[in-house]
């Protein structure tokens, strides 16, 4: 159950795109299309944004957006907004009802 | 509106015990598959025991085995998770977290404190 990797840190300036990738192995990332996407603001609980590597929940915008290739996932934020200041955080499923998570990305909006 | 609450959380020394429960309101968690995922102060999250909506499978992470045990009580709407033989290292916010269908995590309590120190 090793961590999954992403960039401590991003950043990118309002009505700009920032993209984070998280690195899995063929065990989770690469085996199942089970990817999820968290943001957090501090002080708060993490809020699920993307789910199944590119499927958007209910009320998310459209200006989050995920896709997989491999054992590399990536969560996209277009048109910057300064709400979208926050961590996030990768997830995937591991199989045998295990899950695995990244170690967040800071991301700032300058 | 649909919400998860944990309580439980407190300072224990190492060695100690604790249990925590998580209980849900708008919603009837004996149907869904629930989880546990902490939070270290400052650091990631890490998935930590997941248990099914009739009360198996559990399944806890490496880092817990053997140390921590997923229960629930679906008669009061209840998840639970017993952590013994406790260590610093297990200092972290503990969030539970509602299982969707599609394995994501869709609706998280606001977390419980859980502070290991002598």
């Amino acid at each position: 159950q090793s961590a999954l990797t992403q960039p401590p840190s991003a950043s990118g300036s309002p009505g700009q795109s920032v993209t984070i990738f998280c690195t899995g192995t063929s065990s989770d990332v690469g085996y199942y299309n089970y990817v999820s996407w968290y943001q957090q603001h501090p002080g708060k609980a993490p809020k699920l944004i993307i789910f199944e590597v590119s499927r958007r929940p209910s009320g998310v915008p459209d200006r989050f957006s995920g896709s997989k290739s491999g054992n590399t996932a990536s969560l996209t934020v277009s048109g910057l907004q300064a709400e979208d200041e926050a961590d996030y955080y990768c997830s995937a499923y591991a199989g045998s009802d295990t899950w695995v998570f990244g170690g967040g990305t800071k991301v700032t909006v300058l | 509106e649909v919400q998860l609450l944990e309580s439980g959380g407190a300072l224990v020394q190492p060695g100690g015990s604790l249990r925590l429960s998580c209980v849900a309101s708008g919603l009837t968690l004996s149907i869904y598959a629930v989880s546990w995922v902490r939070q270290t102060p400052g650091k990631g999250l890490e998935w930590v025991a997941a248990i099914g909506a009739t009360g198996t499978p559990t399944t806890h992470a490496d880092s817990v085995r053997g140390r921590f045990t997923i229960s629930r009580d679906n008669s009061n709407n209840t998840v639970f998770l017993q952590m013994n033989s406790l260590r610093a290292a297990d200092t972290a916010i503990y969030y539970c977290a509602k299982r969707a269908f599609e394995r994501q995590f869709d609706t998280w309590g606001q977390g419980t404190l859980v502070s290991v120190s002598s």
